[in-house]
């Protein structure tokens, strides 16, 4: 399979917490996207890691690629209920020059106000 | 404009009816994709349009047809659908067919009877 494997599949913190998600892949990629899912709703696009990258910031979420060990992290810092959901990396994989954007099992991750 | 529309956002068919989802973006984007998701699972990538063309079709039965009438546009047209095709159908568009994020609907929830 060449989707992303996210660890863990469910964190549970307390506000105010920070929060790990990892996901790890198998085959070389053009770059790394982060989406985070509400409850039966559309996915929310939040960061993309080109493949030349090793960190990227946004706000209160920071975002690693380690091209060597094919894996990537997302740290969500003083998390807020808000923060509640499901949170998926989709890894672009080469695909004859189209993005094919394909998703990993997510973490669910659940803020305790 | 930063949205997909996406309609209807709840569908029930038959399994002998015929019917379409339908999405649209104003952004100018060039590459549109259709995903479906199960219960619980992450989205699983169906089809990839760029520039008006199909690009990728990741083995999906012909029950489904896609069809990108113009570069605003994509439907998806359902025929003869079976119960297990009950899932939430989200589509997705991109600035360029690579590196580049996707905006996702808010899906249409499908129910096959």
């Amino acid at each position: 399979s060449q989707q992303g494997e996210e660890d863990p599949q469910a964190l549970s913190i307390q506000e105010g917490e920070n929060a790990t998600m990892n996901c790890s892949y198998k085959t070389s990629i053009n770059n790394l996207q982060w989406y985070r899912q509400n409850s039966g709703r559309g996915l929310v696009h939040l960061i993309l890691i080109r493949s030349n990258e090793r960190e990227k910031h946004s706000g209160r979420l920071r975002v690693t690629l380690d091209t060597s060990k094919k894996s990537s992290s997302l740290l969500i810092t003083a998390s807020r209920a808000a923060d509640t959901a499901s949170y998926f990396c989709a890894p672009d994989f080469h695909s004859g020059g189209y993005q094919k954007v394909t998703f990993g099992i997510g973490t669910k991750l659940q803020v305790i106000p | 404009d930063t949205e997909v529309t996406q309609t209807p956002k709840h569908l029930v068919m038959g399994m002998t009816n015929k019917k379409s989802l339908k999405c649209e973006q104003h952004m100018g984007h060039r590459a549109m994709y259709w995903y479906k998701q199960k219960a619980k699972k992450p989205p699983e990538l169906m089809f990839v349009y760029s520039y008006e063309k199909l690009s990728i079709n990741e083995s999906v039965p012909s029950r489904f047809s896609p069809e990108c009438p113009n570069s605003s546009l994509l439907n998806l047209h359902l025929h003869a659908l079976q119960p297990e095709d009950s899932a939430l159908y989200l589509c997705a568009s991109s600035q360029e067919t690579e590196n580049t994020e996707a905006f996702f609907g808010q899906g249409t929830r499908l129910t096959v009877v």
